[in-house]
């Protein structure tokens, strides 16, 4: 167990629809990292919170959008699905404020599939 | 240029053997460089990290960093079968983080 929390592990749903995936961050990591997998590809990086405010974009599609909240969970909102959109959905955390390691911590990802 | 460049394989190796795993950079800025190993469908799982340049061993495993060539290495010693996933290496500037495209690395019993 990572200590990253993602939920729901796989979701399943159809073209059109809205769906939220969770995430709870390492405790004492400040910053969140949203990332997709689709099939045999490479990371592709979503958007990054740290504290509650937005730090950095990277390839996120305007129908996805994303906030941290106060107790430092993350949500990722993903809406107007395509099929394309079915992908594996990763969360990570850093900045762990006890050893100062600036390293990424994965969670065991959410399983998007649209039909 | 690609920040960071991985061959992505696929290696495929004898159990036993010592496999070895690169990455070249472009970024000098670079200050934590990591290595995380990926089953197939499952969270990525860190395996090492290093700060700056230097060698790094934990059990089986070593990694190098040779920021003068801006290249690092995961050595694993007595290969396994249970090696056998994605091998991805990843820095950071220390907001930013840059991944390689993984190797996929077959350990044959």
């Amino acid at each position: 167990d990572s200590g990253v929390t993602q939920t729901p592990k796989h979701l399943i749903t159809a073209t059109g629809q809205r769906v939220t995936l969770r995430c709870s961050p390492r405790s004492g990591d400040l910053s969140v990292y949203w990332y997709q997998q689709s099939l045999d590809q490479g990371l592709q990086f979503l958007i990054q919170y740290y504290n509650g405010e937005e730090r950095a974009k990277g390839n996120i599609l305007e129908r996805f959008s994303a906030q941290q909240f106060p107790d430092l969970h993350s949500e990722l909102n993903l809406s107007s699905l395509e099929l394309g959109d079915s992908a594996l959905y990763f969360c990570a955390s850093s900045v762990d404020i006890y050893s100062g390691a600036n390293v990424l911590t994965f969670g065991a990802g959410s399983r998007l599939t649209v039909l | 240029q690609k920040e960071v460049e991985q061959d992505p394989g696929p290696l495929s190796v004898p159990e036993g053997a010592i496999v070895s795993l690169n990455c070249t950079y472009s970024n000098s800025a670079f200050q934590y460089f990591m290595w995380y190993r990926q089953y197939s469908r499952k969270g990525p799982e860190l395996l090492m990290y290093t700060y700056s340049s230097g060698n790094k061993e934990d059990g089986r495993f070593t990694a190098q960093v040779d920021k003068s060539s801006k290249y690092i290495s995961l050595f694993i010693r007595d290969s396994q079968p249970s090696d056998s996933a994605t091998y991805l290496c990843a820095m950071t500037t220390g907001n930013q983080f840059y991944f390689g495209t993984g190797t996929s690395l077959t350990v044959i019993p």
